[in-house]
């Protein structure tokens, strides 16, 4: 299967700032996502990472606050803009349709832990 | 909206007993359901999955049921373990994404 790796694996930020946060897969996928899991929550999904095109975001998150960026197949970043306490949390990047898996099968990175003082 | 409800959220069970976590969805055009398994601090891992044009998927001591009439899955687990303990998640697809459950903290107590 593919290794899905995240950079920083955890971060803690003062108010105001911006943290990148990259997802980097070991061979070609197709889909690539951006979730975020509050603490003791499900996943939420903020965006799909579209390759050579603009992100295609879900209700209630905006380009501004979470720009991505998905430049080739293996790589994408997303950004936590102006950051408040409130966006402390675990972001997932998950991928899609690498050698041997099926159609919507997806499979997550270990998570960037942010914290926002 | 697309929406996945998931019941119950919290269940405990004795080692060796059998657990059953439930969900329903919203969206009759979903035809992919998959159950994530995470462990504390760790990534939400695939365990099992269905897809519409089956009732039934078995793996060991996991199993799938798929009521696409009544747009509702559940898991089984047998047998169960204390590594069974984790928060489990389903999640139904909605076009080429996936909405997941509320998810289910299962503790199996030895």
């Amino acid at each position: 299967s593919a290794v899905i790796s995240q950079k920083p694996s955890r971060d803690i930020c003062q108010r105001g700032t911006s943290l990148t946060i990259q997802c980097q897969v070991d061979s070609q996928v197709t889909m690539m996502f951006w979730y975020r899991q509050q603490p003791g929550q499900s996943l939420t999904l903020i965006a799909t990472a579209n390759q050579g095109s603009e992100a295609t975001y879900e209700s209630g998150f905006v380009i501004d606050k979470f720009p991505i960026s998905r430049p080739n197949l293996t790589f994408s970043t997303l950004t936590v803009s102006n950051m408040s306490p409130e966006d402390s949390s675990i972001y997932l990047c998950s991928v899609e349709g690498f050698f041997r898996t099926a159609y919507n099968e997806q499979f997550f990175g270990p998570g960037t832990r942010l914290t926002v003082l | 909206g697309e929406n996945v409800e998931q019941h119950p959220s919290t269940l405990s069970v004795q080692e060796g007993d059998s657990a059953v976590i439930k969900c329903t969805y919203s969206d009759s055009a979903s035809n992919y359901f998959p159950w994530y398994k995470q462990e504390l601090g760790k990534r939400p891992q695939l365990i099992i999955d269905i897809r519409s044009n089956v009732g039934e998927k078995k793996d060991q001591r996991i199993a799938v049921t798929l009521n696409k009439t009544a747009k509702h899955f559940s898991l089984h687990i047998t047998e169960t373990q204390p590594e069974d303990s984790a928060v489990y998640f389903c999640a139904a697809s909605f076009t080429d994404k996936l909405i997941f459950g509320t998810g289910t903290r299962l503790q199996v107590f030895p």
